[in-house]
């Protein structure tokens, strides 16, 4: 079936360090990636997301680029702030009939950013 | 736009009591699905819809029902209560088709005791 695998956290890093969380996917056919954002206290939104192989999603200084030879769509950002503590989670849709909205998401990884 | 609206924000229940989790959308999206988040499992769906008259179910649906008579309108029943349901509830919509963001509610913190 379909599955995502991110990164276990907690991750916690100083303000202007790089980040990356890992992602990786299982899924028939070619599923549609997502990067969801969840900050304290609030739902999910939506970060970025890339629909076919090679595309590069991007938001707010975040990137995330869909390989499909490797399955994964890995989030990264240059420089993170301590606004970006938040819960961050990957997802993907493989649906192709009704239902095909269906999301699959990861576990999540929370994410600290010390001043 | 309200977005995607759920009610009540926080509720307690007893074992065997039943209640309804409200969700309204205000943003005429046909796909309406109701996620429940657990600590360490990410979000799980449990039941979702494609359309008024239309429901289906996710992955985790026990003890739990729904109906969608409107599009605007996607309520979660639980009918008997249990402790394994306690949980934080997320309803959501989008326009259809895959690869369309999915709108999330502010989600429902649920205690079953």
């Amino acid at each position: 079936g379909n599955s995502v695998t991110q990164m276990e956290g907690p991750v916690t890093l100083s303000e202007e360090a790089f980040l990356t969380i890992n992602c990786t996917y299982t899924a028939t056919g070619y599923p549609s990636l997502f990067w969801y954002v969840q900050y304290p206290g609030e739902g999910l939104q939506l970060l970025l997301k890339a629909t076919k192989a090679d595309d590069k999603g991007s938001n707010k200084g975040f990137e995330a680029t869909y390989r499909k030879e490797t399955t994964s769509f890995h989030l990264e950002k240059g420089s993170v702030q301590v606004s970006d503590s938040a819960v961050y989670f990957c997802a993907l849709q493989a649906g192709t009939q009704g239902g095909s909205e269906k999301l699959v998401f990861g576990k999540g990884t929370k994410l600290t950013v010390n001043p | 736009n309200a977005g995607v609206t759920q009610t009540p924000k926080f509720q307690v229940l007893k074992t065997g009591q039943s209640m309804t989790l409200q969700c309204a959308q205000d943003m005429n999206h046909e796909y309406m699905s109701w996620y429940r988040q657990d600590p360490g499992m990410g979000l799980r769906l449990i039941h979702y819809s494609v359309g008024a008259g239309i429901t289906d179910q996710g992955e985790v649906p026990n003890g739990y029902n729904v109906s969608r008579s409107t599009t605007e309108d996607f309520p979660l029943r639980l009918l008997s209560a249990a402790p394994s349901q306690t949980s934080v509830y997320f309803c959501a919509s989008s326009y259809g088709l895959a690869g369309n963001e999915q709108f999330f509610g502010p989600g429902t913190r649920l205690t079953v005791l």
